[in-house]
């Protein structure tokens, strides 16, 4: 079965940064690309961020590019995301998800999400 | 970027009847659109991908149609458990995005 697990997430203020993990299991995870999709308070989901297999090619969308930073550890099937210079409307439910496709991804499995607030 | 465009934002049906929810692409999009279910407090589920093709686990009842810019799930006999929210999402070219969502409630 597949399980992802994330965690990391917190009260963080305007400014401030925040580190966020999930960890894998049930598949072989060097196999999978993995992404980070947000869901703010209410309202839809939005696509954050994707790491390829291999680690070698990464994407963001443009409202945190420059900010947030995708990572993967395959040896401990662990993906994280570093989130700096965080913002109000950065606060969100965050869930990592397995992605399938072949350039462009659609999300089979998901966390149940880490709970990012950023407040002062 | 391509927008996506869900409709009705919500919809009210009984137990037991067919319904169909829409999406639009603002472009086209070949095929390459999947749809989710969400339940409250809970992760979204995948359901379709491809327009068609039904993810793992998801029962025959649920059946994605479409290509191009319009697309349609379909839900036959729905159930109590299937009323959630649902969304669908492009995957043609990077940003990929979702639509706002269907909420699906009970009549």
């Amino acid at each position: 079965e597949v399980q992802l697990l994330e965690s990391g997430g917190g009260l963080v203020q305007p400014g401030g940064s925040l580190r966020l993990s999930c960890t894998a299991s049930g598949f072989t995870f060097s196999n999978y690309a993995m992404t980070w999709v947000r869901q703010a308070p209410g309202k839809g989901l939005e696509w954050v961020s994707v790491i390829i297999a291999t680690a070698s090619s990464t994407n963001y969308a443009d409202s945190v590019k420059g900010r947030f930073t995708i990572s993967r550890d395959n040896s401990q099937s662990k993906v994280s995301l570093q989130m700096n210079d965080l913002r109000a409307e950065d606060t969100a439910v965050y869930y990592c998800a397995r992605t399938r496709g072949s350039v462009v991804y659609y999300f089979d499995s998901w966390g149940q999400g880490t709970l990012v607030t950023v407040s002062s | 970027e391509i927008v996506m465009t869900q409709s009705p934002a919500t919809l009210s049906v009984s137990p037991g009847e067919r319904t169909t929810l829409s999406c639009r692409a603002s472009q086209s999009i070949s095929s390459n659109l999947a749809w989710y279910q969400q339940k409250p407090g809970q992760a979204p589920r995948l359901l379709i991908y491809s327009a068609s093709a039904r993810a793992t686990g998801v029962p025959a009842r649920f059946s994605g149609s479409g290509f191009g810019t319009e697309f349609t799930l379909t839900i036959n006999s729905l159930q109590a458990e299937d009323f959630a929210i649902y969304y669908c999402q492009h995957y043609n070219n990077w940003p990929v995005h979702f639509g706002q969502g269907t909420k699906l409630e009970i009549k």
